[in-house]
Order: C-alpha cells, then structure tokens, then sequence
C-alpha cells in the first residue's frame, strides 16, 4: 500500500499568515494515463470533507484562489495565503492513484 | 445542486450485518466512480470501497474484503454498502462520495457493540 506521509501533524497560525502542508508518498503517484491523482481535502469541525484541490494543484469548485498545490511524483504540498477563520480545521492528503486509497494523516490548522 | 445523502447506519452487534445507502441528486449518477469512505471517532479518514460506473468493478482494502460489498442502482441514482460480519473496529461515520472525492454526504454513524 502507498503510504502517504503528512507533514506538520498541526499548525498553529494568526489570520493573515501564510501556511504550507507537505505531504510525501512511498511511491510516485503518477497514474498510466499520466495524469496524478493526489487531492487535497479540508475538513472543517463537525462537517464533512470538502475537496480544496484535485490532481496536485487544481482548484475544486468554489475555493478560494487563497489555496494552492503543487509537487510532482511522491512529493506535494498545499501552500494557503493569507489563512481566514474559515480555513480552520483538518487538511488530508489523499492519493487516489493505486488501490487502495490512502491518506495522509491530516494536518490540524488552528488559531494562535 | 449536488446531493448525497445517507442513511441505514445505527447500532448493531458484532458480527452482525447492517445496510447503508446513498442517495444521490443533482448530476448524472451513472457517469461517475463512487466511493465509501469511512472516519472512526477522533480519527483519521479510511478509503472503504470503490465502484465503476457500470458496477462490474468493484475495489476494497484488505480491511473490509470479503465482508463488505459495494453496490449501485443507476436507476435509481443509489448507492449500497453491505457490510457482513461487523467487528468493533468498524465503528465509524461512513460517507459516500463521487469521484474524485469532490462531493461528499453528511456522513451516517455505525457503531458496532454488544
């Protein structure tokens, strides 16, 4: 299995800051079709998962240009300028490349 | 709008067998994957199960294979998670989700006790 490695377990930010989140794979991500398959999710206290940015550094429907990802092969972050209030909670990694799915084991992003 | 909506989920005793569904709205439910992904309490997030459009693919961890098995009514814009021989380390919110994990339900509690 993938074993997806997330980096820092927590982060404690003022409103404003800039924050970045790694998160490496044991193996490259990158799928046949030459497209890679890792995702990044946020989920917010007491709400489901939201998707943030899909294969490496799309951005999901309605996120703010706030959130951004890049990397390639085994190694990926999420870089969010500029943290609000609302972005508060815990982001997962995600590879959706080789069966099984596996995710990181989140970042918990809290206010200094 | 893009709806997934669970229910089926609830209290059951160890190696018993319990039923859950998704119901799903707002987009054409046969052209997309589907998955099960499930959070056990204060814990992280754990890929159960996926399927193909068609339902002739299925995929699982070791975790659950051979005792779960994800299903779809295309018909009816549902998905079905069966799971068999519960064990305690099943207690979770389970959520279904559309490829590419872009949207997601509210989740539905199991809790698997004597």
């Amino acid at each position: 299995d993938v074993v997806m490695t997330q980096t820092p377990p927590s982060l404690s930010v003022a409103i404003g800051q800039s924050v970045s989140i790694s998160c490496k794979s044991s193996q490259s991500l990158v799928y046949s079709d030459g497209k890679t398959y890792l995702h990044w999710l946020l989920q917010s206290p007491g709400q489901s998962p939201k998707l943030l940015i899909y294969q490496v550094s799309n951005l999901g429907s309605g996120v703010p240009d706030r959130f951004s990802g890049t990397g390639s092969q085994k190694d990926f972050t999420l870089k969010i300028s500029r943290v609000e209030a609302e972005d508060l909670g815990v982001y997962y990694c995600v590879q959706a490349t080789h069966f099984p799915w596996t995710f990181g084991g989140g970042t918990k992003l809290e206010l200094k | 709008e893009v709806q997934l909506v669970e229910s089926g989920g609830g209290l059951v005793q160890p190696g018993r067998s319990l039923k859950l569904s998704c119901a799903a709205s707002g987009f054409t439910f046969s052209n997309y994957y589907m998955a099960w992904v499930r959070q056990a309490p204060k814990k992280g997030l754990e890929w159960v199960a996926t399927i193909s459009t068609s339902g002739s693919r299925t995929y699982y961890p070791d975790s659950v294979k051979g005792r779960f098995t994800i299903s779809r009514d295309n018909a009816k814009s549902s998905l079905y998670l069966q799971m068999n021989s519960l064990k305690s380390e099943d207690t979770a919110t389970y959520y279904c989700a559309r490829r590419p994990l872009d949207y997601w339900g509210q989740g539905v509690m199991v809790t698997v006790s004597s």
